[in-house]
């Protein structure tokens, strides 16, 4: 399957400030990314779908100011977590797909941290 | 709207025993459904999916699962477990029968006992 790298692994900042997480496809070239918010001992939830060179559209609930993200090109998206809390603090993974129809490519995985 | 129930939060089976996770779909039009195995702090790895065609649908590891549209079924089974096995496994289904936007269920934490 095609690969999905996402940077980093692990991050933790302190409370107030930005991170921002990346989502690269290797291989191929995505025109969707999706990220995905796992709490603990809970199933993936779906934050919000980006399409390569427009705007990302976000699932009911997620904050879009908060959550900002970014596809600026067929195999990067960017997540930036703004203003961090501590509830903040999750495991984001991202997938990547070439369209409807063709398999999405999920990343590693980020720890984000916030202390 | 689709959605997944997995039934199990936590199975604990013993080494070469039977693995079955169970999972049951909701959707409104022929879906695609995903396993997806997850290990401490790593990211996705699919085990299998079905999209068209035969039902009975053979992943990596020793996982197989048959899609059984009279039941709503997709329940992961393996003959024998290895203590490899032990993750948590996540039943999934797509939107629109396409493989993207994919709703997860919320997870069956699979322990195997030496």
């Amino acid at each position: 399957g095609a690969v999905v790298s996402q940077h980093p692994s692990r991050v933790i900042c302190k409370s107030g400030t930005s991170v921002k997480i990346e989502c690269r496809s290797l291989d191929f070239q995505a025109t969707t990314m999706f990220w995905y918010r796992q709490f603990p001992k809970q199933s993936l939830m779906l934050m919000a779908t980006s399409n390569e060179g427009s705007k990302a559209t976000y699932e009911q609930g997620v904050e879009k100011d908060k959550f900002l993200i970014n596809h600026a090109s067929l195999t990067l998206s960017t997540l930036t977590v703004t203003s961090a809390h501590p509830e903040d603090s999750s495991f984001y993974i991202c997938s990547a797909g070439q369209g409807k129809n063709n398999e999405a490519f999920f990343g590693q995985g980020t720890r984000l941290t916030v202390v | 709207a689709q959605s997944v129930t997995q039934l199990g939060s936590h199975v604990s089976v013993s080494e070469g025993a039977l693995v079955l996770l169970r999972c049951n779909y909701s959707s409104s039009v022929p879906p695609y459904l995903f396993w997806y195995v997850q290990y401490p702090n790593q990211g996705l790895q699919l085990l299998l999916k079905y999209t068209t065609g035969a039902t009975l649908v053979k992943g990596i590891n020793g996982f197989e699962a048959e899609f059984k549209k009279s039941e709503t079924s997709f329940h992961l089974t393996k003959p024998s477990a290895h203590m490899s096995d032990a993750a948590e496994y996540f039943c999934a289904v797509s939107e629109a029968g396409g493989y993207q936007k994919v709703t997860f269920g919320t997870g069956t934490k699979l322990q195997v006992i030496p």
